[in-house]
């Protein structure tokens, strides 16, 4: 089944302490990006990916880090979280950039104390 | 400033009736346009697009919108809801040149549908 994962599910940390939250896609699509979801104002890009080793920063970059080593897989890393930080997060990918379907993971839940 | 907005935050229906949701966006340039749907605690799923051609396009589940260029605007429209339409409705852009993958969303409109 063509889908994209993302691990974990939900989160609940303290202030600075680093995480991980991991996306992997199986449709060997190209572009790939994280988006946060706050109340109010939809979704916006923090970070994308035009295909391995090629990444740049979104909308609403400040305080998170990507890498894309692998096709499939594109971590979205938090070096020291902050309580604005808190937020729902989406991974999502496409095949190409342009007039593509985004197809979008389960979510994220982070809650950041 | 590229950016888009949905005129309407919360919509209450009750079943069977018609469904207009606004949506208008600021972008000086070509753009792609969508409509996403999160029914609650699920991931968003594409409800129609458009990228070129009749600009009347139809999408999944009896969904359909209309683009007007000279308005700026990309309404999405249902003529009889069900219950199980209840969802948050993201209308969205993505730009023809630049990073070309972005979705620029709107604010999202929060749909309950009573039965």
């Amino acid at each position: 089944e063509a889908q994209v994962t993302q691990n974990p599910r939900y989160l609940i940390t303290v202030t600075g302490k680093k995480l991980t939250v991991t996306c992997s896609q199986n449709m060997n699509h190209e572009y790939m990006s994280w988006y946060r979801q706050d109340p109010g104002l939809g979704l916006r890009q923090i970070y994308y990916s035009m295909n391995v080793e090629v990444t740049d920063k979104g909308d609403v970059p400040e305080g998170y880090k990507v890498s894309r080593k692998e096709k499939r897989n594109f971590p979205l890393i938090l070096e020291s979280p902050s309580p604005n930080q808190t937020s729902l997060y989406f991974c999502a990918s496409s095949l190409r950039p342009g007039p593509y379907e985004q197809y979008f993971g389960p979510g994220t839940r982070l809650t950041v104390t | 400033a590229q950016s888009v907005s949905q005129h309407n935050h919360h919509v209450i229906l009750s079943e069977a009736a018609s469904l207009e949701l606004g949506c208008n966006y600021s972008y000086g340039g070509t753009v792609n346009l969508f409509w996403y749907v999160q029914y609650p605690g699920q991931h968003l799923q594409l409800l129609l697009k458009y990228f070129s051609g009749d600009p009347l396009v139809k999408g999944i589940k009896g969904f359909e919108a209309e683009f007007i260029k000279s308005k700026f605007s990309f309404n999405l429209r249902k003529p009889s809801v069900q219950w199980s339409d209840t969802a948050e409705y993201f209308c969205a852009v993505s730009p023809l040149s630049g990073n070309t993958g972005k979705l620029i969303f709107g604010q999202g409109t929060t749909l309950q549908v009573k039965p």
